[in-house]
Parts: structure tokens; sequence; C-alpha cells
């Protein structure tokens, strides 16, 4: 079975600098990692994806996404924070697909992102 | 862009009863999920759709859940007799392929069950 694990419940973070948060993930074979972010009120919006390639990956909004497979590990990071980045953001994972396997998505629990002025 | 649209935003119904949530996906899409998430809990996993059957479902799809995409653009989810434990937001989402696609979500409906 798949899991991911966002082992912050919330990150907070000054506005210009740096902000990393983080995901573990469990799965058989080759992951397939997404990052969603919910703001209040709306849906999850897709922010990137690793499939292969690149262990970094770039995606909306200047985010950025780290896959390093021996640690397990998908951290989402942004160089320099902005206040409207602040929300809820998870990670998520399925196996790569292969014949009839699961398409399921299983995410994380989330981690508030709160970035103060 | 295109987006998931879902209604209504907001449900509230009482045990026992039935509810439709309604989910309007990207108009291109073939294949469509439903997902909840219990305040304060994981996004969950409900049922995958394609071509007019359940393609994927999950131990929580049992036999009060089912779905439906009665015409060419909605794609519903009903609950036969509501459980106060099914309250929760409830997500649909859509891809055009499976494979490696990215599934997009709608806003969500929040169901309260009294």
């Amino acid at each position: 079975a798949q899991s991911v694990a966002q082992p912050e419940d919330q990150v907070n973070v000054a506005e210009g600098n740096p902000l990393t948060v983080k995901c573990t993930y469990s799965v058989s074979g080759n992951p397939y990692l997404f990052w969603y972010v919910q703001y209040p009120n709306r849906g999850l919006q897709f922010l990137l994806k690793y499939i292969t390639g690149d262990n970094l990956v770039k995606g909306s909004y200047g985010f950025e996404a780290e896959f390093n497979k021996s640690q397990t590990s998908f951290h989402l990071k942004k160089p320099s924070a902005l206040v409207s980045d602040s929300a809820l953001y998870f990670c998520a994972v399925r196996p790569l697909p292969s014949g009839a396997g699961s398409y399921q998505l299983t995410f994380g629990k989330g981690t508030k992102l709160s970035v103060i002025p | 862009e295109p987006e998931v649209t879902q209604t209504p935003s907001h449900q509230v119904t009482q045990m026992g009863q039935e509810v439709i949530l309604r989910c309007v996906p990207i108009s291109n899409h073939l294949y469509f999920y439903w997902y909840r998430q219990i305040l304060g809990q994981k996004v969950e996993f409900l049922v995958s759709f394609y071509n007019n059957e359940i393609s994927e479902k999950s131990e929580i799809f049992d036999d009060q859940f089912s779905v439906e995409r009665p015409d060419g653009s909605n794609f519903t989810l009903k609950i036969r007799s509501t459980k106060l434990e099914d309250s929760a937001m409830y997500f649909c989402a859509s891809t055009l392929l499976q494979g490696t696609d990215t599934q997009y979500f709608g806003p969500g409906t929040r169901l309260t069950v009294l």
C-alpha cells in the first residue's frame, strides 16, 4: 500500500525568506509524485509533478520540488516566499502506471503554510 | 482556463436522506474521480469512472454510494442514506487520459449530515 507523510501540520516563514514544505512517501515501484495547493474556499490546484528525469521539478508560481529516491522524499521549495503563498499544501503519490495498475492518488494530511509580512 | 466545477458548494442534510453531489468535469476529459476529506484528515480516494463504468473503488465506496454520468457533461455522486460520518468535503477530479496525466480537481462540496 502507498502512503504519504507530511510531518509538519504548519510551517511559518517570513516574507522574502526561502520556504520548504516536507513530504516523504512509500510506494511499490517507481513513484509518480504531485504537489497540490488549496486556497480558502477553492479546490485543489495542481502545482507540479515528478514522473522521471531531473530530480528538480519546477512548477507554478515559482515553486519547485526535489525528488530524492534514497530518502523517499519530495520536498516543496520556493526561494522567496510571498504572503499570497499562504495556503494548505498537499503532497500526493501513486505508482507509475503499468498495465491495469491503480490510478488513485494517495494524499498526505496537508501542511498549512503561513507567510508572515 | 477550463476548470472542474461542483455544485452545491455546501449541502446540509438530515441523517438517512439521499444526497446527490454534482460535478462538471473539464469538457474533453474522459476519466473521472471522487475523493473526500473528513475535517482534519487526509484526502481519500473513493472511486474512478471511465466509459460509463467504475474502473476502481476504495473500501469506503460501499453500497450506499453510486456514481453516474447522466449526460455528456455531468458526473454525480449519490449517497443513498446519509450517515453522520459521511460529513466531509467531497472533491471531483478529471483527466483526459490515465497514464501520467494530472488529475484536476474541483472546488469541492461540503456535506454536513445532521
